[in-house]
């Protein structure tokens, strides 16, 4: 079965420290990959997702970027974090089209940030 | 650009009772995906319910079932019997059909209370 793991769950840093979240998927080959950012109390906004190793789309202009360096494997980083940065994010992955499971996002646990 | 729009931020139901949570979404396409994800205190985002556009007849899991107007574009979500455990936020998602860019647009979010 499949299972998605993402690390660590919870993160306190310093404004102008960098981050480094990580994101793994077991069971499932070429997954389609994607990082949603959850603000206090708001829905969930599309980050970045990712087609394939290497191939990284960004949604919204930031201070984020992501990266693939596995086919099983995401990455969302920052240089230098801003107070706007804290949040949930959240790392999904899912499979384009057959069977019941297609197109279904699973999402994994969650990363508690908050810059200070 | 899709949206999905849910208007009610809070509802409450009794403990045994029926209760329904409205989405509406807007699209130009034809074919594509409708989803309710459940986020409890835990925050892990749970599928509850998908539904196909194709597909008239209406999705049910269990004590979930949905009321799918393709023509209104309204996507509502009912819960019958609640159970305390039902107690969480509700989105609402939108998924293009077919292709790499398989991304979920999600509403806002209700919070949903169920009272003892």
């Amino acid at each position: 079965s499949q299972t998605i793991h993402q690390w660590p769950a919870t993160l306190v840093q310093p404004v102008g420290s960098p981050l480094s979240l990580e994101c793994t998927v077991e069971g499932t080959s070429n997954p389609n990959l994607y990082w949603y950012r959850q603000a206090a109390g708001r829905g969930l906004q599309l980050l970045f997702y990712s087609v394939g190793i290497g191939q990284i789309s960004s949604e919204v202009p930031q201070n984020l970027s992501a990266s693939r360096p596995q086919d099983r494997q995401f990455i969302l980083s920052s240089k230098k974090l801003l107070l706007s940065d804290s949040g949930f994010y959240l790392c999904a992955w899912s499979v384009m089209e057959g069977g019941a499971g297609a197109n279904v996002l699973t999402f994994g646990a969650g990363s508690r940030l908050t810059v200070l | 650009a899709q949206t999905v729009t849910q208007s009610q931020p809070e509802m409450s139901v009794q403990e045994a009772e029926t209760v329904t949570l409205s989405c509406t979404y807007d699209t130009s396409e034809s074919n594509y995906y409708l989803f309710w994800y459940k986020q409890p205190p835990s925050r892990q985002m749970i599928l509850v319910i998908r539904q196909e556009a194709y597909k008239q007849q209406n999705a049910t899991e269990n004590r979930f079932s949905v009321n799918f107007q393709k023509a209104a574009k309204s996507f509502s979500l009912k819960i019958s019997d609640s159970q305390l455990g039902d107690t969480a936020m509700y989105f609402c998602a939108f998924m293009k059909h077919g292709g790499a860019n398989s991304k979920l647009t999600f509403g806002k979010g209700i919070t949903l209370s169920v009272r003892p």
